[in-house]
């Protein structure tokens, strides 16, 4: 089955330096969504990408949805202390409404030294 | 508006007994999909309820079930318990369940099976 290779498992960086990310796949993904989750709470979603190579931002952080729909990578730039937790991307497979489709990277866990 | 809310949050059980899970939607929002988290599997798709129909279901053995109300609340229930369904899990609602919706977790149930 589909499944999403996310990398690094785990980054520890100095406050105000650059984070990359990503997530690659044997497998086409149709959109592409970034996640990231707070130590006690549920995934909140930062990042949509519905498009071949897209490139989307949100305040510090961007996205590109890979051109060959098999990767995507994220971006933070600047890191601050609030930026600890830990990034998941998922990928949506198959069209049709079901959230069945959707597969979730296993996480890269951010840790930031102030 | 109120997020997702789920209840309880925290829950300890033994080998064999069973649980059941409860998960309020975002108002309005009619599509609940329900998530195992676990560190060495990751965020694994249980199942999700659209109008009170089941419309897609993971990988999962039928222990798990899982049941919508009219009103979009919903339910998980996990029987005979193994240690290995401690877990986080996490309920997440739509409005309608289109792909290109954004899809909005809960904070979790945190189970653990002694």
């Amino acid at each position: 089955g589909q499944q999403l290779n996310q990398s690094p498992q785990s980054m520890f960086i100095q406050e105000g330096e650059d984070v990359s990310m990503n997530c690659t796949s044997s497998s086409i993904f149709n959109t592409w969504l970034w996640y990231k989750q707070d130590p006690g709470e549920g995934p909140v979603l930062l990042i949509a990408l519905y498009k071949a190579g897209e490139l989307t931002s949100n305040g510090r952080l961007t996205a590109q949805f890979g051109i060959t729909r098999k990767d995507s990578f994220l971006n933070i730039s600047a890191s601050i202390p609030s930026d600890v937790g830990i990034y998941f991307c998922a990928g949506l497979w198959n069209y049709g409404g079901s959230q069945g489709n959707l597969i979730f990277g296993k996480g890269t866990k951010l840790s930031v030294k102030p | 508006k109120a997020g997702v809310t789920q209840t309880p949050r925290y829950l300890i059980k033994t080998r064999g007994q069973q649980v059941t899970l409860s998960c309020s939607p975002i108002s309005g929002h009619r599509s609940v999909s329900w998530y195992q988290q676990t560190p060495g599997q990751g965020l694994q798709f249980l199942f999700e309820y659209f109008s009170e129909t089941q419309r897609n279901k993971g990988n999962f053995p039928g222990r798990f079930s899982g049941r919508q109300f009219s009103n979009s609340r919903s339910e998980m229930n996990v029987s005979t318990l193994e240690l290995g369904d401690s877990a986080l899990y996490l309920c997440a609602s739509k409005l309608q369940g289109r792909d290109q919706e954004t899809q909005y977790f809960g904070p979790g149930t945190r189970l653990l099976v002694l």
